[in-house]
């Protein structure tokens, strides 16, 4: 069964300093790895997603298969990057989606 | 894209009622899916709602407690049966196409049982 870990439940920066957070995962076969992001009152939302492999509001995520993990970083943290952040799988078949439990980043002015 | 609104956006009902929550896709979409958010938590998979068949639910939850509808490829319902206290939640509907598409979110259902 797949499943996704975010150790981190809360993590502050200061604004400027960078920032990752992290995500793990355990699957057999090929994933689909997500970040969504959820800021204050509005809709969860991709953030971005490893096959397009493209930078979102400065942040990037790289799939390393050898460590399962696909941590979501930014080189310098803004305050509007404050918001709650889930890594999320899916299948082969792009079914299956499992969400991990979300790290809450709070970026400090 | 797909775009994808609630109704209602939050509701105070009593126990031992019923509340269904209706989800409208501005576009055709392979799979609909309904999630439950406690305030503050990750998001926990109810059901895939199913075009012209029964829901196929997630362990833990059951037909009996959350019916689920999907009548076509842009809107599906679920249903809170006899609610308690314990179902106060956020339910979000999401839509996904076919393949490794992504999954787009709802507004999500602010549900107080009292």
């Amino acid at each position: 069964a797949q499943r996704v870990t975010q150790p981190e439940k809360l993590l502050s920066v200061f604004k400027g300093a960078p920032v990752e957070l992290k995500c793990n995962y355990s699957y057999s076969g090929s994933p689909e790895l997500f970040w969504y992001v959820q800021y204050s009152r509005q809709r969860l939302q991709l953030l971005l997603r490893h096959i397009s492999r493209e930078s979102i509001k400065g942040f990037t995520a790289d799939l390393n298969k050898g460590e399962t993990s696909f941590h979501l970083k930014k080189p310098f943290a803004q305050e509007e990057d404050s918001a709650m952040y889930y890594c999320a799988l899916s299948d082969n078949y792009g079914q299956n989606f499992v969400f991990g439990p979300g790290t809450r980043l709070s970026v400090l002015p | 894209s797909a775009v994808i609104s609630q109704k209602p956006s939050r509701d105070i009902c009593q126990r031992g009622t019923s509340l269904t929550i209706q989800c409208q896709v501005d576009s055709q979409v392979t799979m609909m899916f309904w999630y439950r958010q406690q305030p503050g938590q990750s998001l926990t998979l109810i059901a895939t709602a199913n075009q012209g068949s029964e829901a196929t639910y997630e362990s833990g939850f059951v037909i009996d407690k959350f019916p689920i509808s999907r009548p076509n490829l842009t809107f599906s319902t679920l249903t809170v049966s006899n609610m308690s206290p314990e179902d106060s939640s956020i339910y979000l509907c999401s839509g996904k196409g076919g393949g490794r598409s992504e999954q787009y979110f709802g507004p999500g259902t602010r549900l107080t049982v009292t």
